[in-house]
C-alpha cells in the first residue's frame, strides 16, 4: 500500500517563474491538503482539496492555486515566485470521516533563487 | 489562532520522561500530534477528540482538557528514536470547513 508520495524532491527555480508540484494521496484517501514549511518552522496551511474542490484555503495569496484530478490526486501552482516561496512543501492525504488524520509525503524542497 | 507550544526545546537523557504541552485562545474540536525527523515528513502519533478520551501509543499517552483548551503529549522513559520536532494541529471546527492549524513546534533531543 504506497504512502502518500510527492514530485519532484527538489527544485530550483529563479524569481518570477512558475512551478508545478504533484501528490499522489495515499491509497483510499479522498482529501488533499497542502502545506509551506519554512526552515524551523511549523507548516502554514494553504488550501484543502476534496471532490475535485477548494473545500478551504489559509492565509495565502492567489498566486497559489492548486487543482485535484478525478483520481484525488493534487497539484500545486505558484505563480510569480518570490524568494520568500522558498520553503519545504508538503502534501497530506486523508479520508473525509470524523478524526480527519492526515498522512504525509515526505514533501518538495522549493530553492527560489 | 495558532496554538502555542512549550517548551520550544526539550534535552532528555535516555530513560528520562518529558511533557509538551499545546494550548488555544479558541474552542477545540480535536488536537493532533505529529512527530518530524529533519528531512522527513511528520508523522502522525494520535488524535485527541472533545469528549474522547486520554490516548496512548507505545510510551507515548496524552491528554486533552476541554475547559483549558489544552493538550499535554507525554513520553515515558524516552528512547533515542523519539528525538525529533513534535507539532501539535488544532481543529477549531467539525465537518466540512475544516483545517489543521500547527504550532511552532517542540524540538526533542534524547542523547545516550
Amino acid at each position: 500500500d504506497a504512502g502518500v508520495t510527492q514530485s519532484p524532491t527538489h527544485l530550483i527555480k529563479t524569481r518570477g517563474q512558475q512551478v508545478t508540484l504533484r501528490c499522489s494521496p495515499k491509497s483510499g484517501h479522498d482529501t488533499v491538503s497542502w502545506y509551506q514549511q519554512a526552515l524551523g518552522q511549523g507548516p502554514q496551511f494553504i488550501f484543502q482539496y476534496y471532490e475535485e474542490e477548494e473545500r478551504q484555503r489559509g492565509n495565502f495569496p492567489d498566486r497559489f492555486s492548486g487543482h485535484q484530478f478525478p483520481n484525488y490526486s493534487s497539484e500545486l501552482n505558484v505563480n510569480a515566485l518570490l524568494l520568500g516561496d522558498s520553503a519545504l512543501y508538503l502534501c497530506a492525504s486523508s479520508l473525509d470521516t470524523g478524526e480527519d488524520i492526515q498522512y504525509f509525503g515526505a514533501g518538495t524542497r522549493l530553492s527560489v533563487l | 489562532q495558532q496554538p502555542v507550544q512549550s517548551p520550544q526545546a526539550v534535552i532528555l537523557r535516555e530513560g528520562e520522561d518529558a511533557v509538551i504541552n499545546c494550548s488555544s485562545s479558541k474552542a477545540l474540536y480535536s488536537v493532533h500530534w505529529y512527530r518530524q525527523k529533519h528531512g522527513e515528513a511528520p508523522v502522525f502519533l494520535m488524535i485527541l477528540l472533545k469528549g474522547g478520551e486520554q490516548k496512548g501509543h507505545e510510551k507515548i499517552s496524552a491528554s486533552f482538557n476541554e475547559k483549558k483548551q489544552q493538550s499535554s503529549l507525554y513520553l515515558t522513559a524516552s528512547q533515542l528514536s523519539y528525538s525529533g520536532t513534535y507539532f501539535c494541529g488544532t481543529e477549531l471546527l467539525a465537518g466540512n470547513n475544516r483545517k489543521l492549524i500547527w504550532g511552532l513546534g517542540t524540538s526533542l533531543a534524547v542523547n545516550p
